[in-house]
């Protein structure tokens, strides 16, 4: 079936260390591919997006390229502040599916001074 | 411009109850969907409303059940309220015209 297969955390990063988040997926067609962020006691917030094959979604610093060859997502950003700790989630829409999302379980990034 | 708003912000309920939570979509946001989340589980899809009708559906059983009115708030129903109903319940709402989806904050719902 459809799916979206995040690394596992928590990630704790120093400031201005690199962040990588993987995130690979399995779906029929070609889906659109999202960054969510949910930071402590609020709802998801859009990071990022890209809807075909070798786009590159970006805001505030994130990077996402979509690799279709190797079913991948992954989030980077170069270098972290502390207002980065969240929970990320990575998400697939498929053709024709109106607004579901399928979700990643999420990874917890802390970042420290 | 105001956001999603769902209330109440927190409920607590026992087993066998039933439950509607509320959701107030951005002002010419016709579309809203509902999402639950749980540790074990994560974010998972409920449904979706389009001008007052159901056009997506997720794999939950009968007792989630939901509705959207003319002026696009929508609301869900729980009926026969289980331990693991336990969930932070998001709504989003979305304008149908682009790819970006609003949530709110959600109604955190906790079953005894």
């Amino acid at each position: 079936g459809n799916s979206v297969t995040q690394m596992e955390g928590p990630v704790t990063l120093s400031e201005e260390a690199f962040l990588t988040i993987n995130c690979t997926y399995t779906a029929t067609g070609y889906p659109s591919l999202f960054w969510y962020v949910q930071y402590p006691g609020e709802g998801l917030q859009l990071l990022l997006k890209a809807t075909k094959a070798d786009d590159k979604g970006s805001n505030k610093g994130f990077e996402a390229t979509y690799r279709k060859e190797t079913t991948s997502f992954h989030l980077e950003k170069g270098s972290v502040q502390v207002s980065d700790s969240a929970v990320y989630f990575c998400a697939l829409r498929l053709m024709g599916g109106y607004n579901k999302l399928i979700f990643g379980a999420g990874t917890r990034l802390a970042v420290h001074p | 411009k105001a956001g999603v708003t769902q209330t109440p912000r927190y409920l607590i309920k026992t087993r066998g109850q039933q439950v509607t939570l509320s959701c107030s979509p951005i002002s010419g946001h016709r579309s809203v969907s509902w999402y639950q989340q749980t540790p074990g589980q994560g974010l998972q899809f409920l449904f979706e409303y389009f001008s007052e009708t159901q056009r997506n559906k997720g794999n939950f059983p009968g007792r989630f059940s939901g509705r959207q009115f003319s002026n696009s708030r929508s609301e869900m129903n729980v009926s026969t309220l289980e331990l693991g109903d336990s969930a932070l319940y998001l709504c989003a709402s979305h304008r149908d015209s682009n790819e970006k989806l609003f949530f709110g904050s959600g109604t955190q719902l906790s079953v005894l």
